[in-house]
């Protein structure tokens, strides 16, 4: 199994900032993905973060608002930008080897005022 | 998009009693897999059952798969407070892709 940490755990950020939220995993890794849950809500995929390219996006996200990056097999930043009260959520980064046991991070919880 | 639907959406038992929770999804998929979360914590995984099983049992969990309906079903049996989360189910079209998740369950266990 992969053992994933994020951080921060927690942030509480003021609209129009932006925040980088890091994900390292104990292991290489095929596959990283990025989710968010909105609160009391179920888990949507934002991207799938590619190595050595551009991430993948799934209908409704952007690069321009949550820019990610994925240097090396076991690391990704997701970047949340300029941000409102709406992107109050958990953002959890999740990684995979293959067809086998998808793993996730702890999560961060995010607070914009 | 979200390609399960999880039934029901909460469910209260008393300690001791067993839980089912049940997961429907749309289209064919290559594997499926259960999750809990803990009050917004991180997801840990329980179990992954492949489209070629049709059930598998970890300590006192149990799950099904049937493709022919596509719907799997995640029994806990002698539950205890310590079960109370929410439960996922999430399923991948191919081998590597990402996981898509179910709205999820919502378990109470009563001391």
């Amino acid at each position: 199994s992969a053992v994933i940490s994020q951080k921060p755990s927690r942030d509480i950020c003021q609209r129009g900032t932006s925040l980088t939220i890091q994900c390292q995993v104990d292991s290489q890794v095929t596959m990283m993905f990025w989710y968010r849950q909105q609160p009391g809500q179920s888990l949507t995929l934002i991207a799938t973060a590619n190595q050595g390219s551009e991430a993948t996006y799934e209908s409704g996200f952007v690069i321009d608002k949550f820019p990610i990056s994925r240097p090396n097999l076991t690391f990704s930043t997701l970047t949340v930008s300029n941000m409102s009260p709406e992107d109050s959520s958990i953002y959890l980064c999740s990684a995979r080897q293959g067809s086998y046991e998808q793993y996730f991070g702890p999560g961060t919880r995010l607070t914009v005022t | 998009s979200q390609q399960g639907e999880e039934d029901p959406q909460a469910l209260s038992i008393q300690e001791g009693e067993n839980a089912t929770m049940n997961c429907s999804y749309k289209t064919s998929i290559n594997n499926l897999q259960w999750y809990r979360q803990n009050s917004g914590r991180g997801l840990v995984h329980l179990i992954l059952i492949r489209s070629n099983e049709r059930e598998k049992h970890s300590g006192r969990l149990r799950v099904t798969l049937d493709t022919s309906k596509k719907s799997s079903s995640l029994l806990i049996t002698a539950s205890r407070a310590a079960d109370t989360a929410s439960y996922f189910c999430a399923t991948d079209r191919r081998a590597g892709n990402m996981l898509t998740f179910g709205g999820g369950t919502r378990l109470m266990v009563k001391p």
